[in-house]
């Protein structure tokens, strides 16, 4: 297995312009999740999918940040608009069941908002 | 949720052995205690897992006490390339509630 894919690797934006960053999990995992990781706040979880369904959204920062998982292969996080606040590490990482099982990490997407 | 607590950062020599301590005092019957250690630039990694007493692979150790309200991940002979951060995780197998404290930087040194 090729393990969890994210892309793109990095992302350089504008103030104000949409980002999205695309996520394709482990095939047969059921559950997805959404970090941001920055030298201030560390890893922190933005959003958990259990069988494509959104479990805990409580980490996503504003109305800002929006996920989806239209498929059990495929999610997004999308940031309209983006600020240079939202500069960060956005990891996805997938599991078979749960937080609690062994979670497995993408490479990370770098975004930095100017 | 049980919450854990490790130290900021830990400095070591290659060839000593390290071992990292975690406290999450209010682990409840269910939970489990999962370490993953982080490089730069990548994403964690799953180092071990274990419920009580002691856990080995071929990367580390995790002893629990009999009370399980402490952790301690053993890292044997380390090296120059097992500097990383170290994150413990206490929750059960369906705990949806989970997360990821600072953790601990282990600075390995020749």
């Amino acid at each position: 297995d090729a393990g969890v894919i994210q892309s793109p690797r990095h992302e350089v934006t504008e103030m104000g312009q949409e980002v999205t960053l695309r996520c394709k999990p482990i095939s047969g995992h059921n559950s997805l999740f959404w970090y941001r990781q920055t030298m201030m706040r560390g890893l922190e979880l933005l959003i958990y999918f259990n069988n494509n369904v959104p479990i805990d959204d409580s980490g996503m920062p504003e109305d800002r940040f929006s996920a989806k998982m239209p498929n059990a292969s495929f999610s997004t996080l999308k940031i309209q608009p983006s600020e240079p606040r939202d500069s960060a590490v956005y990891f996805c990482a997938s599991s078979y069941s749960g937080a609690g099982d062994t979670q497995y990490f993408g490479p990370g997407t770098r975004l930095t908002v100017l | 949720l049980a919450k854990t607590t490790q130290p900021i950062s830990m400095d070591s020599y290659e060839g000593q052995e390290v071992n990292i301590t975690c406290s999450h005092n209010n682990i409840a019957t269910n939970d489990y205690i999962t370490w993953y250690q982080q490089f730069p630039s990548q994403g964690p990694r799953f180092i071990i897992q274990g419920y009580k007493t002691k856990v080995t692979n071929e990367v580390a150790s995790l002893f629990i006490p009999a009370d399980r309200k402490s952790s301690t991940l053993s890292l044997p002979r380390v090296s120059l390339s097992d500097t990383a951060v170290y994150y413990c995780l206490v929750g059960d197998r369906g705990n949806n509630d989970m997360r990821f404290g600072a953790g601990t930087r282990l600075t390995v040194k020749p």
